[in-house]
């Protein structure tokens, strides 16, 4: 079983909302990963998790928060987003940290819509 | 770092027929290349992948072909059926410790 899911599948939120998506694995990865993703452009890296520990953060905005509780669930807290903000995030997982070359699985997605 | 350079951008083919998504890259030391397919309102489902020690990998209608002296890998679908409409991106992951980096995507339209 390869499945990432995530929740909520759709949002929307006014600009001085603050709202949480979350991303759950049950495969025994130990990397988790958010990406956001535009229209017809390709995911872009926005934070990774190793052994829950946070260990790439790629100049990600503020407003953007991420948690690792455990090794299986990884949240994203936002607040004070902006319309631009808008976009397919995804979650994705692998066996192993970044230190090694593993499969990558992403979830479904949350599409947010900032208003 | 690492950049992935993927074309076409679009590709329309009759079912039946074959399709190539070519990708190269840009640094020597990257070592791992998967391919993802992703459909409309859903998340990226990794296809095939190939490490740097193998120059090819089949997985029934699908493989993907590497030349690591020309720094360019290969999807490669046979015998297209509709359901393989969909957007696909290559991606490389560079040296250790460093994130996948993906290709712009290939659209494939598969008509019958």
């Amino acid at each position: 079983d390869t499945e990432v899911t995530q929740t909520p599948k759709h949002l929307v939120m006014g600009m001085t909302n603050k709202k949480s998506l979350k991303c759950e694995q049950h495969m025994g990865h130990r990397a988790m990963y958010w990406y956001k993703q535009k229209a017809k452009k390709p995911p872009e890296l926005m934070f990774v998790y190793s052994y829950e520990k946070l260990s790439i953060n790629e100049s990600v905005p503020s407003r953007f928060s991420p948690e690792c509780p455990n090794s299986s669930l990884l949240n994203l807290h936002l607040h004070a987003l902006q319309p631009e903000d808008s976009a397919l995030y995804l979650c994705a997982s692998s066996q192993r940290g970044t230190s090694a070359y593993y499969e990558q699985y992403f979830g479904p997605g949350t599409r947010l819509t900032v208003t | 770092g690492e950049n992935v350079e993927q074309h076409p951008s679009t590709l329309s083919v009759q079912e039946g027929d074959s399709a190539v998504i070519k990708c190269t890259y840009s640094d020597s030391a990257s070592n791992y290349f998967p391919w993802y397919k992703q459909e409309l309102g859903k998340g990226p489902q990794l296809i095939i992948d190939i490490r740097s020690n193998v120059g090819e990998k089949k997985d029934q209608r699908i493989a993907v072909t590497l030349n690591k002296t020309a720094k360019h890998f290969s999807l490669h679908i046979t015998e297209t059926q509709p359901e393989d409409s969909a957007v696909y991106f290559c991606a490389a992951r560079g040296q250790a410790g460093t994130a996948l980096i993906f290709g712009k995507g290939t659209t494939l339209s598969v008509s019958s």
